[in-house]
């Protein structure tokens, strides 16, 4: 059964600094992974999304994240932090279980620092 | 523009009742699905449709229903069973298989 645990509920870090939310996940099959994220009262919206080919992912943003299959990771990364990156981020991870389901983490709010 | 409209925004109910909530897209996808947002939880799968008159349970489907009667519509009932119904709820599309989800900007029910 497929999971997804994200490490740390809330993240702050200052302007210009780099930014990182881990993500780790469970799947039995190679997973379709994604980066998504929330601004208050709203729907979710696409950063990245990890199928098959290169680990590195580039998305929207600045942001990206890495493929790691021996460690079951796909960290986002930022270099630089912006004020405007405040928001909650989810990871997500989808598999084919005889239909596909997206499984979502318990998300990561982001707190920039002027 | 293509995208997906839920209505209302906000929603407020009395204890008992059931309430239905307006999941509506013009993307042609078609894969529908249903979530729940508890604070700290993340999102939670109520229901999901994969074509027409077809749809399957998710992880959290007590005390909801759907129905899927056309591709562009997917509603979502939250009945008197529901024991905690109060949440924010986001309906989603994508266009099956592993493609990325579309969302609509959610409906927040409140029920006293």
């Amino acid at each position: 059964a497929q999971s997804v645990t994200q490490l740390g509920s809330h993240v702050s870090v200052s302007e210009g600094a780099l930014v990182l939310l881990r993500c780790n996940y469970s799947s039995s099959v190679p997973p379709y992974l994604f980066w998504y994220v929330q601004y208050p009262n709203q729907g979710l919206q696409l950063l990245l999304k990890y199928t098959t080919g290169a680990t590195l992912v580039k998305g929207i943003n600045g942001f990206e994240a890495e493929f790691k299959k021996s460690e079951t990771s796909f960290h986002l990364t930022k270099p630089s932090a912006h004020m405007s990156d405040a928001a909650e981020y989810f990871c997500a991870v989808s598999e084919d279980t005889g239909g596909f389901k997206t499984i979502f983490g318990a998300g990561t709010r982001l707190f920039v620092k002027a | 523009d293509g995208g997906i409209t839920q209505s209302p925004k906000y929603l407020f109910r009395k204890e008992g009742q059931n309430v239905t909530l307006s999941c509506e897209q013009n993307l042609n996808h078609d894969a529908m699905y249903w979530y729940r947002q508890d604070p700290g939880q993340g999102l939670r799968l109520i229901y999901y449709s994969q074509i027409v008159n077809d749809f399957q349970k998710g992880d959290i489907a007590e005390g909801y229903s759907v129905s899927r009667e056309k591709k562009e519509s997917f509603p979502l009932t939250v009945t008197s069973a529901q024991k905690n119904p109060t949440a924010f709820y986001l309906c989603a599309s994508n266009t099956g298989e592993s493609s990325p989800l579309h969302f609509g900007n959610g409906t927040r029910l409140t029920v006293t």
